[in-house]
């Protein structure tokens, strides 16, 4: 089946430095989502890419889509411990008729104070 | 607070058993979803409900059934449960038809004995 692939599964990091999860789909996608789940709670929208190429930043976050979007890629500068969480990807499928999301198996982040 | 609420918060039965999970969707969102999320598989897409109607289907086992009501409330209904079914259940919901955006509610933790 259709399939949503994100690496690396977990990420420890000093607190400071940067971090990047990476995302990759065996199809071509409408778009691509991402959530945060903080440790204990439930995810939370982030951002969503639709066009081929498309960067995007919040703060000290960035997002990019792939040209032939099927990667996308999350990359934190400078983590805080606030950046604590699992980061999960979720692509949408280009055409089809599903219309749901599936969600990559999410990349967990500690950051050492 | 997502304004997603759901109950119960927790849930402990014992296999064969049938129980009801319960989503109300933030005010004005006339899509919902489930989600099943447990240790291994991530975040698992089950069906999606739009303004009552159901709008995609994803990997939901026969055992499983849902609804959303008039008043776009939704519910769960897991039975014949199997030790294999204890998970987080997370539902969601959008403003429209597509999947973006989506706001999750505090899940319910099932735990099957």
């Amino acid at each position: 089946g259709q399939q949503v692939m994100q690496i690396p599964q977990y990420q420890h990091v000093q607190e400071g430095e940067d971090f990047t999860t990476y995302c990759n789909s065996s199809t071509t996608l409408s778009n691509i989502q991402w959530y945060k789940q903080r440790p204990g709670g439930h995810p939370v929208f982030l951002i969503q890419l639709v066009k081929s190429g498309e960067v995007k930043k919040q703060k000290r976050l960035t997002f990019q889509f792939g040209e032939a979007k099927k990667n996308s890629s999350l990359h934190i500068t400078a983590t805080q411990t606030t950046d604590v969480g699992t980061y999960f990807c979720a692509g949408e499928l280009r055409g089809g008729s599903q219309g749901n999301l599936i969600f990559g198996k999410g990349t967990k982040l500690s950051v050492k104070p | 607070d997502s304004g997603v609420t759901q109950t119960p918060k927790h849930l402990i039965t014992a296999t064969g058993q049938r129980v009801t999970l319960r989503c109300s969707p933030r005010s004005g969102d006339l899509s919902v979803y489930w989600y099943q999320q447990s240790l291994d598989q991530g975040l698992q897409f089950l069906i999606q409900y739009y303004n009552g109607e159901e709008r995609a289907k994803g990997n939901i086992l026969e055992r499983f059934s849902a609804q959303q009501f008039p008043d776009l409330h939704s519910e769960l209904n897991l039975s014949s449960l199997e030790l294999g079914d204890s998970a987080l259940y997370f539902c969601a919901s959008s403003v429209g038809a597509v999947p973006y955006e989506q706001y999750f509610g505090p899940g319910t933790r099932l735990t099957v004995t």
